[in-house]
Order: structure tokens, then C-alpha cells, then sequence
């Protein structure tokens, strides 16, 4: 079965530091998404992206955050100057189509120390 | 905006009952509703789809039904297992809602 694939598993960031997450969405698949969750809290919703743009964006996601979808496989989430408050696992998500359902990958913990 | 809430937020169960799980969003004009499972320090994997032209899906043991007028969904779980101990959460499938979750433990 198709799967979303996210690296690395784990990340440990000095705070202050840039970091980017990396994620390949199932490949026919035209939505994606970053989600986050801290630790013990409910998932939370960054962003969505559609057609090279972001198509709707949370509070959270703020100025120190972007995405980006390099080449035809990969969507990446860049983190500016990570913050204490950054740890988190961070959920790549992708769907076929708006509205349909999403398939979540495994996660990347994020450690900022 | 849609809100979503899970009740109860735990539920610990003897292995071998059937239990229900509660949705509860505030837009009926919900498009489609998918449940998932999330095992502790895991991602989360995808139970069942429902879209708004379906009343209930069903996979195995699961059933999960959706009722757009009163704003709800319940997920229905049969002859549980220790296996099935795990957060399970409801979200407005490709929106960015999700809801608490109901933390499920089966006791053997």
C-alpha cells in the first residue's frame, strides 16, 4: 500500500537553528499538508498546499515557517530559528483530492535543546 | 470555523466488549469524516472514510457511522482487544479540524 514517507525519524536542533523536515508524499497525490503535535496535546494544522502554493495556513504557521515543494516528490517544511516551544512531532499528510481523506506518514520528533 | 469534539476522552474496557465512540462537530455541512488510530509516539493511520453521500462505512471489527443533521459520528468497535488500545481521533477529512481523541485501553 502507498505510504507517506518523512525524515528523519528524529531530530535534535540547537535552538535558534534551521531546520528542515522532509516528506514524500504517495505520488499521486495533488494535497499536502504539515501538521504538528506536541507532546501529550492534540494534532494541530500548519499548512496546506496545492498547485506549488499554500493553499490555507493556520496562526501557528507564522513568518519562521515555509514550505516548499522542490522537485515532483519531495514537500519539505522549513523552520527558521526553532524555538524551545518547536518540539514536536511534525505529520506530513497527503490526499488524491480536497476533501477526500488524507494519508498521514510517521512523523518527525523535533527536539530544539 | 468547524469544532470538533471527542467523547469520552479515556475509555477502559474488559477485552471482548463492543464500545462506542463519539464525534461531535458544530458544521453540518460537513463534506466527508475520517477516523484514525494513533499508537503512542506513532503517526496516524487511517480506520475509515466516510463521505457525505454515505451514512456508515465498515471495516472488520469497525463500523463507523456519520449523522450530518444532529452532527455526529460514533465509531463502533466489536469484541475489543488489547490490541485495539490505542488514541483514535475523528477529523473533517482534508480540513485542518481535529478533535481530542478518545484514549482506549482494553483490558485483558
Amino acid at each position: 500500500e502507498p505510504e507517506v514517507t518523512q525524515t528523519p525519524s528524529h531530530q535534535v536542533t540547537q535552538m535558534g537553528q534551521e531546520v528542515i523536515l522532509r516528506c514524500v508524499p504517495i505520488s499521486n497525490h495533488l494535497y499536502f499538508y504539515w501538521y504538528r503535535q506536541i507532546l501529550g496535546q492534540k494534532v494541530e494544522f500548519l499548512v496546506s498546499f496545492y498547485n506549488n502554493e499554500i493553499s490555507e495556513k493556520s496562526e501557528i504557521f507564522d513568518d519562521q515557517f515555509s514550505v516548499e515543494r522542490p522537485d515532483g516528490s519531495n514537500f519539505t517544511l522549513k523552520i527558521r530559528s526553532t524555538k524551545l516551544e518547536d518540539s514536536a512531532m511534525y505529520f506530513c499528510a497527503s490526499s488524491e483530492q480536497t476533501l477526500i481523506g488524507y494519508t498521514f506518514g510517521s512523523g518527525t520528533r523535533l527536539t530544539v535543546v | 470555523k468547524q469544532e470538533v469534539t471527542q467523547i469520552p476522552a479515556a475509555l477502559s474496557v474488559p477485552e471482548g466488549e463492543n464500545l462506542v465512540l463519539n464525534c461531535s462537530f458544530t458544521d453540518s455541512a460537513i463534506y466527508n469524516l475520517q477516523w484514525f488510530r494513533q499508537d503512542p509516539g506513532k503517526g496516524l493511520t487511517s480506520l475509515l472514510l466516510i463521505q457525505s453521500s454515505q451514512r456508515e462505512q465498515t471495516s472488520g471489527r469497525l463500523n463507523a457511522s456519520l449523522d450530518k443533521s444532529s452532527g455526529r459520528s460514533t465509531l463502533y468497535i466489536a469484541a475489543s482487544q488489547p490490541g485495539d488500545s490505542a488514541t483514535y481521533l475523528c477529523a473533517e477529512a482534508g480540513k485542518s479540524t481535529f478533535g481530542d481523541g478518545t484514549t482506549l485501553t482494553v483490558k485483558p
